[in-house]
């Protein structure tokens, strides 16, 4: 079982629409959560991160940690054309290991 | 500031030929790590390091070595190259006051490697 999963897509949405995005862990020495954004033949760079349980919000971009599930996600709100990337889950553990997950790709259409 | 730097950006590879893909970072950062990424696939890490001196092996090290003599530079090496190392490899390096809560990592542009 691998320690991030996390559903690969793609999933597209109409622009305007709220974006859905989860993933879930195993391991529960993971303290740190985060969200990345990549662009296509770019490095990810960072959205989001958080480190206790709740929402934390950003703009449009909204982050929720559920410790007790080990459940992490994201949404954004009001999409646009521009949020069109690969969005990757990232965790770590109190040994400094930085762990992401697939990522799902995310296609917003006019 | 450069930030992360990588190279080469692209190589092509023999099978069983060896190669060092060089990573440098000038923020200071006591983190820093070496993630490959097969299309469309997530990133995986192959080796991280919390400083100077000090690695671990990530989810998939076979066929990779590293080492970090200084705070700035954390190369993986390469030693037989096989058709399955063909990816992309980004290097990354994040600061961490208290151990594993280390902020914002920041990455390179990547290496694209093709080993035939």
């Amino acid at each position: 079982q691998k320690e991030v999963e996390q559903d690969p897509g793609p999933l597209s949405v109409p622009e305007g629409a709220i974006v859905s995005l989860n993933c879930t862990y195993s391991n529960s020495a993971f303290q740190y959560f985060m969200w990345y954004r990549q662009y296509s033949r770019k490095g990810p760079e960072l959205l989001m991160y958080t480190y206790s349980s709740g929402n934390k919000e950003d703009g449009r971009f909204t982050a929720q940690v559920d410790k007790s599930s080990k459940y992490i996600s994201l949404f954004i709100r009001d999409s646009q054309p521009s949020d069109s990337a690969t969005y990757l889950c990232a965790m770590t553990d109190s040994w400094g290991k930085l762990q992401f997950g697939a990522g799902t790709q995310v296609v917003v259409t006019p | 500031n450069a930030g992360v730097t990588q190279t080469p950006k692209f190589r092509i590879l023999k099978i069983g030929q060896s190669m060092t893909l060089q990573c440098t970072q000038d923020m200071n950062h006591n983190y820093m790590y070496w993630y490959r990424q097969d299309p469309g696939m997530g990133l995986k890490l192959i080796y991280y390091s919390v400083g100077a001196g000090i690695t671990d092996k990530g989810e998939v090290p076979n066929g990779y070595n590293v080492s970090r003599s200084t705070t700035e530079d954390f190369p993986l090496r390469l030693e037989l190259a096989a058709p399955s190392q063909t990816s992309v490899y980004f290097c990354a390096s994040s600061y961490s006051q208290d151990r594993g809560l280390s902020t914002e990592a920041f990455f390179g542009q990547g290496t694209r490697l093709t080993v035939v």
